[in-house]
This record gives structure tokens, C-alpha cells and sequence, in this order.
């Protein structure tokens, strides 16, 4: 099976801007968590999405926001970008149905660069 | 709320040495524990998980943890590390009732050297 693809690998974009990453889960999950990871904050959860619904949300601003599409695949949307964004977002996936003790299998992650 | 708090920011050691990294949780409600690597410039690998059942989980590439929930610890373990082995190591949990969301340590970057 083809594992977590994320796209892109890597972007650059100024402050203001607004930006789109995608993520494709493992084939047959149905649950997408997307977390951001930064060298002071670590890694944080953003949100979760299952079955096109959010199923979870962390403490991020709202210029952060998501969707799901009945492929599973999932996008997550940063508006207004600002310097702080700068980060490396990761996508993970997982079958999702008991909620809980299912495995996430992460993808390689989106480089964004906020200049 | 919950927490996970990986004790070492780094640990240095040899090749063909043992090694142990130690994470300690906090929460109030059960939870599940797992340990990911991280090579530079990757996502995450699940390394092992303690779901429920025996307290030593064995995992890839050699690495064992045992959970004690007296300590609230599930710290992990190799008896013999390689050079390949250098990356970072997060302890991560999950809580009953909040889906895939995934509560992480700081990390602790393993350094073996030659």
C-alpha cells in the first residue's frame, strides 16, 4: 500500500499570503489528522477530520482551517500567514473507526517558509 | 489535561551500548502510549504502542518500553544501539474520547556515535 503522500514537499511564501497543503491518506483510512511542528513549540495537534467531519480541533488561531473530501483526502488551509507559521505541518492518517486506538501514520511533512 | 514529558533534550552514547529514553505522562484518564523516530527531513515512524495487555511492548528495529502506570512512565529502551539509530524520538498519547489526536514530547535527540 502507498503510504501518507503529503504535497507540497516545500513552499515559500511572504507574510499576508494565504497557502493550501494536501494530504492522501493510506488507502481505506478514513481519519486525518494534520499537526504542526516547530523547533520552540514541538508538535501540536490542529485538527482531526473523519468522514469529512472535524472530529477534533486544537488550539490554533482560525486562519487555520481544513476539509475533508469523501476520498478521504484532506486539505488544510493558513490565511493571513504570518512569520510564526514557518513550520513543518505533517499529516497523518489512520482507519479511524474505533477513534482511539487506531495507529497514525504520518506522511513526510510540508516545509513552509514564511517570509 | 494531559501531558508527556520526555526527561533528556538529548542522549549521547556509544555504539553497541544501551540506551534508554525516558518519558513520563500525565492524565487523569487512561491512555494509550506510543513511541515515534524521526530521521531529519522525514515524518514520523511508529516505533512501538501500549494499547493494553503485557507492560513490554516490543517494537521495530530492536526497541522495547514498558509501561508502568504507578510511575506514569513508558520510557524506552535498546540493549545495543547502531549509528543508524541517530534521530529524534517522540513519546506520544492519545486519551479515550478524542479521536487521532495525539499529544507529543518535546523529543529527544539520540546521537550514536562511532
Amino acid at each position: 500500500k502507498a503510504g501518507v503522500t503529503q504535497t507540497p514537499r516545500y513552499l515559500i511564501k511572504t507574510r499576508g499570503q494565504q497557502v493550501t497543503l494536501s494530504c492522501s491518506p493510506i488507502s481505506g483510512h478514513r481519519s486525518v489528522s494534520w499537526y504542526q511542528q516547530t523547533p520552540g513549540q514541538g508538535l501540536q495537534f490542529l485538527f482531526e477530520y473523519f468522514s469529512e467531519t472535524q472530529r477534533n480541533k486544537g488550539n490554533f488561531p482560525g486562519r487555520f482551517s481544513g476539509r475533508q473530501f469523501s476520498n478521504s483526502r484532506s486539505e488544510m488551509n493558513v490565511s493571513t500567514l504570518e512569520l510564526g507559521d514557518s513550520a513543518l505541518y505533517l499529516c497523518a492518517s489512520s482507519l479511524g473507526a474505533s477513534g482511539l486506538a487506531d495507529t497514525q501514520y504520518f506522511g513526510p511533512g510540508t516545509r513552509l517558509t514564511v517570509l | 489535561a494531559q501531558s508527556v514529558t520526555q526527561l533528556d533534550s538529548q542522549v549521547p552514547v556509544f555504539e553497541e551500548a544501551p540506551v534508554e529514553l525516558r518519558c513520563n505522562y500525565s492524565s487523569s484518564v487512561s491512555v494509550y502510549l506510543f513511541w515515534y523516530v524521526q530521521y531529519p527531513n522525514q515524518g514520523l515512524q511508529l516505533l512501538l504502542k501500549y494499547l493494553s495487555g503485557s507492560t513490554l511492548v516490543k517494537g521495530i528495529n530492536g526497541f522495547e518500553a514498558e509501561f508502568n502506570k504507578s510511575q506514569t512512565s513508558f520510557h524506552l529502551r535498546k540493549p545495543s544501539v547502531h549509528i543508524s539509530d541517530t534521530a529524534e524520538y517522540f513519546c506520544a498519547v492519545s486519551v479515550n474520547n478524542q479521536g487521532g489526536k495525539l499529544i507529543f514530547g518535546q523529543g529527544t535527540e539520540l546521537s550514536v556515535k562511532p
